[in-house]
């Protein structure tokens, strides 16, 4: 069972250049989103869905897109990379009555 | 919106003595949970409190749900160099359906 699965763990990307971070779960979870980690600030939301076909935006949504076509699947685009997206990002999911929630090993993104 | 502060940021300690990180809410909490995450890793669930008043304990690890479910603490009796790592403390934002909003998080570093 693999759980929450990120790719890539790391990468380097230009200023203005675009890119999905993958996250997928084999949990059959409904509940998945996305976070990011910066030093100090803890884990932001970014955004975050219920199930196949329904996103909604998180506390830090801007610059970010977000589709749920699968259950099993929820990427996470930047459009136009910026220096300020520099961080690491973290997807986790959650079954709607459970109680903890189970994050990928994240994905260390530098943005120059 | 919902804020959720952490004190202290960081905290280092001499292997063996105690260690408390509080967890403040400017409003009334529906549970909070606590996850640990090693340095490098990512966040992993401990536990969840729902109950008014609630404690809970694993091991040397204590929880506490304040009275008023505005507040919670994490108590670790006799840290050990295992202990090392960041704890963050998260609720559900009551306006969202799965909109969990960490805290800052506490950095623990115990000195052997």
């Amino acid at each position: 069972n693999a759980g929450v699965t990120q790719t890539p763990k790391f990468q380097v990307l230009k200023t203005g250049q675009s890119m999905t971070l993958q996250c997928a779960q084999d949990m059959n979870h409904e509940y998945m989103s996305w976070y990011r980690q910066d030093p100090g600030m803890g884990l932001r939301l970014i955004h975050y869905s219920v199930g196949a076909g329904i996103t909604d935006q998180g506390e830090v949504p801007n610059g970010y897109n977000v589709s749920r076509s699968t259950t099993e699947d929820f990427p996470l685009r930047l459009l136009s990379a910026a220096p300020s997206q520099t961080s690491v990002y973290f997807c986790a999911s959650k079954a709607p009555l459970g109680t903890e929630a189970f994050f990928g090993q994240g994905t260390r993104l530098t943005v120059v | 919106g919902q804020q959720v502060m952490q004190i202290p940021q960081y905290q280092h300690v001499q292997e063996g003595e105690d260690f408390t990180t509080y967890c403040n809410s400017s409003t009334t909490l529906s549970n909070i949970q606590w996850y640990k995450q090693r340095p490098g890793g990512h966040p992993v669930f401990l536990i969840q409190l729902v109950k008014s008043g609630e404690v809970k304990k694993q091991k040397r690890l204590t929880f506490q749900f304040g009275e008023a479910k505005k507040n919670s603490s994490l108590h670790i009796t006799a840290t050990q160099t295992t202990d090392v790592g960041t704890y963050f403390c998260a609720s559900l934002n009551p306006s969202g359906t799965y909109k969990y909003i960490f805290g800052t998080g506490t950095r623990l570093k115990v000195l052997a």
